[in-house]
């Protein structure tokens, strides 16, 4: 059974930078499409961007094009993602999610636990 | 990008009512829609996808129907651990996007 377990908990000053990383078992996942939501106190979700492993270049959302980074080590089956110039409306769950098998890699049957970062002075 | 309006964005209902939630689409979507249901500080869970397609394990009073632009989720005889917020996901296209939740309460 697919498993992704995110990165512990962050607390981190607005400006600075925070990298969260999720590991995946109990599959094969080069060519699953690994991707990064985020869901602040209270609110829906949003997605900030996709990774597929075997091809290495990562989609994101428009408007945090800019701020963010996702990456995957095919070798130890762990997607990162990166978030820099951090402000205090970044303050969310983040997750990351991947179809674990069949079509549809966009529709998430599998979700990681969850990593919550707070900016705060 | 894509904008998926749901509605309503609440409702109350009693267990063993019939509850049916909207999702519309701001361009057409083809049959690429998912829906899933989170409850208070647990994650999302899908229980449609392609439309219509019942995710593996999930009840079968959950079924989702529609194409194009328009799309409900219905949830025939609402049980109590059904009540949670749900949300529609398109996966058309690039960004994938969210409708903005609706919950369903206890009456």
């Amino acid at each position: 059974q697919v498993h992704l377990v995110q990165s512990g908990a962050e607390v981190k000053k607005p400006e600075s930078s925070v990298k969260i990383s999720c590991r995946a078992s109990g599959g094969t996942f080069s060519s699953a499409a690994f991707s990064w939501l985020r869901q602040a106190p209270g609110q829906g979700l949003e997605w900030l961007g996709r990774i597929i492993p075997f091809i290495g270049t990562a989609d994101y959302v428009h408007r945090l094009r800019d701020r963010v980074t996702i990456t995957a080590d095919e070798a130890t089956t762990t997607a990162y993602m990166e978030l820099s110039s951090l402000r205090s409306d970044d303050t969310a769950l983040y997750y990351c999610a991947i179809r674990g098998s069949g079509d549809f890699p966009d529709a998430f049957d599998v979700w990681g636990q969850g990593t919550m970062v707070t900016v705060s002075a | 990008a894509i904008q998926l309006t749901q509605s309503p964005s609440s409702l109350s209902a009693s267990v063993g009512d019939r509850v049916t939630i909207t999702c519309r689409a701001s361009q057409g979507i083809s049959r690429a829609l998912a829906w899933y249901q989170q409850k208070p500080g647990k994650t999302p869970k899908i229980l449609i996808y392609d439309g219509s397609s019942l995710q593996s394990g999930v009840s079968s009073r959950f079924s989702g129907s529609g194409s194009g632009t328009d799309f409900t989720l219905t949830i025939s005889g609402v049980q109590p651990e059904d009540f949670a917020t749900y949300y529609c996901q398109q996966f058309n296209s690039l960004p994938l996007t969210f409708g903005g939740g609706t919950k369903v309460e206890i009456k």
